[in-house]
């Protein structure tokens, strides 16, 4: 199974709510990433986390909140976003942080209105 | 600094043509180098890498790559287009030198369209 599972596909949120994205894999990889990805452009990464623990936070506003509750599931915690946070939000992992390719879910659309 | 340039916004080309999508990069160690695709509302798909060895590369869907290292550059290629190759490519690097590459950071390019036409 070389799949990662990203829910929900789509997602419309106004500036006041709290959501959560919910990314999943099952290949027994240890690092797992949150990017965003504005549209024809290349993913920004947001988050590394390894073996559950948070090795790089990329400058992310405090409005996005990562969570690793196991080394399967990774979170990503949406609290007073902007209109500008609207994007393709792409989860990833790999073997370990250090490790060669990344495998990429098929993203979250989000759109904060 | 790392750096990934892909010189071409949009490649066209009619099917059964061959194919190649550019890519120059800038490291300071021996370069991890990497393609991805992505079709339209959907995540990256992995192609092929380059991390030691040969220098031509093969991957899936019928694609290779060419590791030049005088010339850092790691083109994509295909010896004949399909319309479903129509997608977006995006080349990236790791560079085993950089901290940020050892705890994840890949670098990508900007990103290539591919356009094959019937």
């Amino acid at each position: 199974d070389t799949e990662v599972t990203q829910t929900p596909k789509h997602l419309v949120m106004g500036m006041t709510n709290k959501k959560s994205l919910k990314c999943e894999q099952h290949m027994g990889h240890r690092a797992m990433y949150w990017y965003k990805q504005k549209a024809k452009k290349p993913p920004e990464l947001m988050f590394v986390y390894s073996y559950e623990k948070l090795s790089i936070n990329e400058s992310v506003p405090s409005r996005f909140s990562p969570e690793c509750p196991n080394s399967s599931l990774l979170n990503l915690h949406l609290h007073a976003l902007q209109p500008e946070d609207s994007a393709l939000y792409l989860c990833a992992s790999s073997q370990e942080e250090g490790s060669y390719e990344q495998y990429f879910g098929p993203g979250t659309r989000l759109t904060v209105t | 600094a790392q750096s990934v340039a892909q010189p071409e916004d949009q490649v066209n080309v009619a099917e059964g043509n061959p194919l190649t999508v550019k890519c120059t990069y800038s490291v300071s160690g021996n370069p991890y180098l990497f393609w991805y695709v992505q079709y339209p509302n959907r995540g990256l798909q992995f192609l092929l890498k380059y991390i030691t060895g040969d220098n031509l590369v093969k991957g899936s869907y019928g694609f290779e790559a060419e590791f030049n290292k005088s010339q850092t550059s790691f083109h994509l290629k295909k010896p004949s287009a399909l319309v479903s190759d129509s997608a977006l490519y995006f080349c990236a690097v790791r560079d085993p030198q950089d901290r940020g590459s050892t705890l994840g950071r890949l670098y990508f390019g900007r990103g290539t369209q591919l356009t094959v036409w019937p």
